[in-house]
């Protein structure tokens, strides 16, 4: 099975400019989560959904993050307008919840830099 | 609300020390789930150890963790470091509250480095 892919890899953005983050789960899992990923943070919840449904949108990232899931097997996250406190890398990660201790797994990640 | 705590910044180890990083957290819930993931460079944090029992020892790879919920603590543990064990550690936190239990909230990760 494949795993969490995440596309691109890298981004380079201007400040101000729009930029999508994409994300294909592993094919089964219902639970999809991102994550914005620094140095002095860690890792910092942005957006979960469970089959498809957006059960949280991450607080203080609500104003120029949105995340979107279309359908089982893809997931957006845009950032609108970009600001260069942004850069980061930000992980996708999905689970298959038995209502137990599930496993995340995680995507490689997409490291965004603004300038 | 839910956080977890845990060993800041950097701990430097010698090959074949012992490693300890500390994980305490806190939560209103009585039954967390507590993980630990491990990421190593260039890579994405992969699972490494999870337990939501009571002062029961899990093991995995040659790390060790027990959860007692008596002083809230998951640390993680291995008797011998080995350079391949140089990487980011992270603690989490997951409810078992009716949500999924996997959504995790983490500590702000340890970077362990062995040095030969």
């Amino acid at each position: 099975d494949a795993g969490v892919t995440q596309t691109p890899r890298h981004e380079v953005a201007e400040k101000g400019q729009t930029i999508i983050l994409k994300c294909e789960p592993v094919s089964g899992h219902n639970d999809l989560f991102w994550y914005r990923q620094t140095k002095i943070q860690g890792l910092e919840l942005l957006s979960y959904f469970r089959s498809k449904s957006l059960m949280e949108d991450g607080g203080a990232f609500k104003d120029r993050f949105k995340a979107e899931m279309l359908n089982s097997s893809f997931s957006t996250l845009k950032i609108q307008p970009t600001e260069p406190k942004d850069s980061a890398v930000y992980l996708c990660a999905s689970s298959l919840d038995w209502g137990n201790a599930e496993t995340l797994y995680f995507g490689s990640g997409t490291r965004l830099t603004v300038l | 609300g839910d956080s977890v705590t845990q060993t800041e910044g950097l701990v430097t180890l010698t090959e074949g020390l012992p490693v300890m990083l500390n994980c305490t957290y806190q939560t209103i819930y009585s039954n967390p789930f507590l993980f630990w993931y491990v990421q190593h460079l260039n890579e994405s944090p992969r699972l490494l150890l999870k337990s939501f029992t009571d002062n029961k020892r899990t093991e995995h790879q040659g790390f060790h963790a027990t959860l007692h919920k008596s002083s809230s603590s998951f640390h993680l543990q291995k008797s011998s470091a080995q350079l391949s064990d140089s990487a980011l550690y992270y603690c989490a936190l997951s409810l078992n509250s009716g949500g999924s239990n996997a959504k995790l909230t983490f500590g702000k990760g340890t970077k362990l480095s062995v040095k030969s």
